[in-house]
């Protein structure tokens, strides 16, 4: 069964630490790839996408992400994190040829000032 | 940007009532509309897709006759549920699927989401 693991399921840092969240899919073929966000309080937002052309995709607030086809991955990043970072992240892949997406379990990321 | 808007934001009920949440689509068409249930500490959990004018596509486990779903036109789609008991209690989302103008294909906005007590 399609399935997408985030294994990260807490992560505390410090402010300006760098952050990756993992993010790995099982699916052969094609994919669109999303983080989406959710600040406390708020509703899921779009952070970035990926549908086709270069893997690594740039996002709002300095986040990024990096498509690895052979790893069936899709790692979240960004070089400096601040306090108002602290949300919750979930990958979400949509496999071609269905008609919904797959989110992974989240991950909380709290930064601490 | 495309907003989703979700009502109600939060509703208590007695055992055995039935509610309904709406979702709505503000400044784009939606066709497809997904309604999600979110347990604690876990993902978001799709329970159903929903096609304007045709009835909706629920998911396994799901119960077609107590989670019932219309998407009566673009811009709107409801969940109602029925004879509701404790362990309905949950987070509902919805998202849409759309984007003015018709780009962005495949991008979910998603609504603030219900949380729904049942006592």
């Amino acid at each position: 069964a399609q399935s997408v693991s985030q294994h990260n399921h807490h992560v505390i840092l410090s402010e300006a630490a760098s952050l990756e969240l993992g993010c790995n899919y099982s699916y052969g073929g094609t994919v669109n790839l999303f983080w989406y966000v959710q600040y406390p309080g708020q509703h899921l937002q779009l952070l970035l996408k990926y549908f086709s052309g270069d893997p690594l995709v740039k996002g709002i607030k300095g986040f990024e992400a990096e498509f690895i086809k052979s790893k069936f991955s899709f790692n979240l990043r960004k070089p400096s994190v601040q306090w108002s970072d602290t949300a919750e992240y979930f990958c979400a892949v949509f496999p071609s040829g269905t008609y919904k997406y797959i989110f992974g379990t989240g991950t909380r990321l709290k930064v601490l000032a | 940007g495309a907003v989703v808007s979700q009502h109600p934001s939060r509703v208590i009920c007695k055992s055995g009532t039935s509610v309904k949440i709406e979702c709505r689509s503000l400044d784009f068409q939606a066709t497809t509309m997904f309604w999600y249930r979110q347990f604690p500490k876990q993902s978001l959990m799709l329970m159903a897709t929903s096609n304007e004018g045709s009835k909706a596509t629920y998911e396994q486990g799901v119960e077609k006759d107590k989670f019932l779903i219309n998407h009566a036109s673009l811009t709107l789609s409801t969940l109602t549920v029925t004879s509701a008991h404790p362990e309905d209690s949950s987070f509902y989302i919805c998202s849409a699927s759309g984007w003015p103008g018709g780009s962005g294909a495949n991008v979910l906005t998603f609504g603030a989401g219900s949380r729904l007590t049942v006592l």
